[in-house]
């Protein structure tokens, strides 16, 4: 079967760095997304990795190892905005997206 | 670009009666579309897949007869929950996608049935 894993829940503190992982079993792998979504709203794009590597967007980082199996979403600089749920998805063979469950991050003050 | 709405953004319904959700790609066209269901502190779940066009389908415990998709235009899906009761109330969201991979998603419906 597909499976794809995050923790459940991280907390951290404001000004910190998280790293927030994601392991995925899947048929086949055509990409990785990392979505955040705060509660009561809708996911929103945050990165997509394909190749092997770390791609910076500001305070987030995205990293993949496909021979692995292995992706981290970093964030760096936490702000009490950052508390959300973070979703790992996989664009598999057929070009679906499996989902993970989502990191609940916590951020304290 | 790449914008989805959803309407309406809330409902409130009684238990028995039909409640019609719409999902557009303002600024492209679709050529798939996603409905998705999210109970409180919990993942999205995946409810159909609705090309345009042609039938949806269905993900394994979904009842096709009481979630209808219909995906109509190339900016247009929707989905209707028939005589919905008090479990189906959650957060249903949708997303679209065109020639790429990404899904943009809509800002949600919250339903309540009482």
């Amino acid at each position: 079967g597909q499976n794809i894993d995050q923790p459940t829940e991280m907390t951290a503190t404001e000004g910190a760095i998280v790293q927030i992982n994601c392991t995925y079993q899947t048929s086949g792998f055509n990409g990785l997304f990392w979505y955040q979504q705060h509660a009561g709203e809708a996911p929103t794009f945050l990165s997509y990795n394909v190749l092997d590597g770390l791609e910076e967007k500001g305070r987030f980082s995205s990293f993949l190892s496909r021979s692995k199996g292995y992706s981290y979403l970093l964030l760096k600089e936490l702000q009490m905005k950052d508390s959300a749920s973070y979703l790992c998805a996989v664009v598999d063979s057929n070009y679906q997206l499996i989902w993970g469950a989502g990191t609940k991050l916590i951020i304290k003050p | 670009g790449a914008v989805v709405s959803q309407h309406p953004s809330w409902v409130i319904c009684k238990s028995g009666t039909s409640v019609k959700i719409e999902c557009r790609s303002l600024d492209f066209q679709a050529t798939t579309m996603f409905w998705y269901r999210q109970f409180p502190k919990q993942s999205l779940m995946l409810m159909a897949t609705s090309n345009e066009g042609s039938k949806a389908t269905y993900e394994q415990g979904v009842e096709k007869d009481k979630f209808l998709i219909n995906h109509a235009s190339l900016t247009l899906s929707t989905l209707t929950v028939t005589s919905a009761h008090p479990e189906d109330s959650s957060f249903y969201i949708c997303s679209a996608k065109d020639r790429d991979y990404e899904q943009y998603f809509g800002p949600g419906t919250r339903l309540t049935v009482t």
